[in-house]
């Protein structure tokens, strides 16, 4: 399995909603991503696990809490959005540092996040 | 800090044809990999290319191959005979390697070059 998959495709949420975002892997990475984007721009990275454990959040508002419940899942629960949240929310994993040969990140398809 | 440019912010070419896309990077490392990747209107980010610092030899993958300039800080991409599903942003990034080989930072992107194949 060489895949990401992220569920839900499309979320439209209230600013009083709690959603969640699913990302899953099976490649045996140890490192998994969350990132924010833009339309026409780069990804905005937002936090990084590796062995499962938080490792970097880059200052993202506390209305974005991660989870890692196992070295497979990624969640991101949404609560309380504003519209400017409104984006493309990306997932992806990779060997982490101890991993030996690094083949870059693999996404997943993403989840189009419209906050109303 | 490492940074990635791309200066290129929209090209075209015409389908069959050949096109080649800049990247430069700012870094004192000496040991990194280099990736292009695509992300068309589906959106998903898919790896092109990969090239490891210390290779000289530039990477290739079918239709696509960079050219690699250590000393200049240059990582092009050439695409080759130009398809309409090579439409899409391509995105330039920068990573540390770390000591056991893997990784060590996080990935760094440029801004990205849209580029469009015309029938």
């Amino acid at each position: 399995d060489t895949e990401v998959t992220q569920t839900p495709k499309h979320l439209v949420m209230g600013m009083t909603n709690k959603k969640s975002l699913k990302c899953e892997q099976h490649m045996g990475h140890r490192a998994m991503y969350w990132y924010k984007q833009k339309a026409k721009k780069p990804p905005e990275l937002m936090f990084v696990y590796s062995y499962e454990k938080l490792s970097i959040n880059e200052s993202v508002p506390s209305r974005f809490s991660p989870e890692c419940p196992n070295s497979s899942l990624l969640n991101l629960h949404l609560h309380a959005l504003q519209p400017e949240d409104s984006a493309l929310y990306l997932c992806a994993s990779s060997h982490a540092a101890r991993q030996g040969s690094y083949y870059g990140y693999t996404f997943g398809s993403g989840t189009r996040l419209t906050v109303v | 800090a490492q940074t990635v440019t791309q200066s290129q912010p929209e090209m075209s070419v015409q389908e069959a044809e050949t096109v080649t896309l800049s990247c430069t990077y700012d870094t004192s490392e000496s040991n990194y990999y280099l990736f292009w990747y695509k992300q068309p209107p589906s959106r998903q980010m898919i790896l092109v290319i990969r090239q490891e610092a210390y290779k000289q030899q530039n990477a290739t993958e079918n239709r696509f191959s960079v050219n690699f300039q250590k000393a200049a800080k240059s990582f092009s991409l050439k695409i080759s005979d130009s398809q309409l599903g090579d439409t899409a942003m391509y995105f330039c990034a920068f990573i540390k390697r770390g000591n056991y080989g893997g990784s060590q930072g996080n990935l760094i992107f440029g801004k990205g070059t849209k580029l469009s194949v015309k029938p």
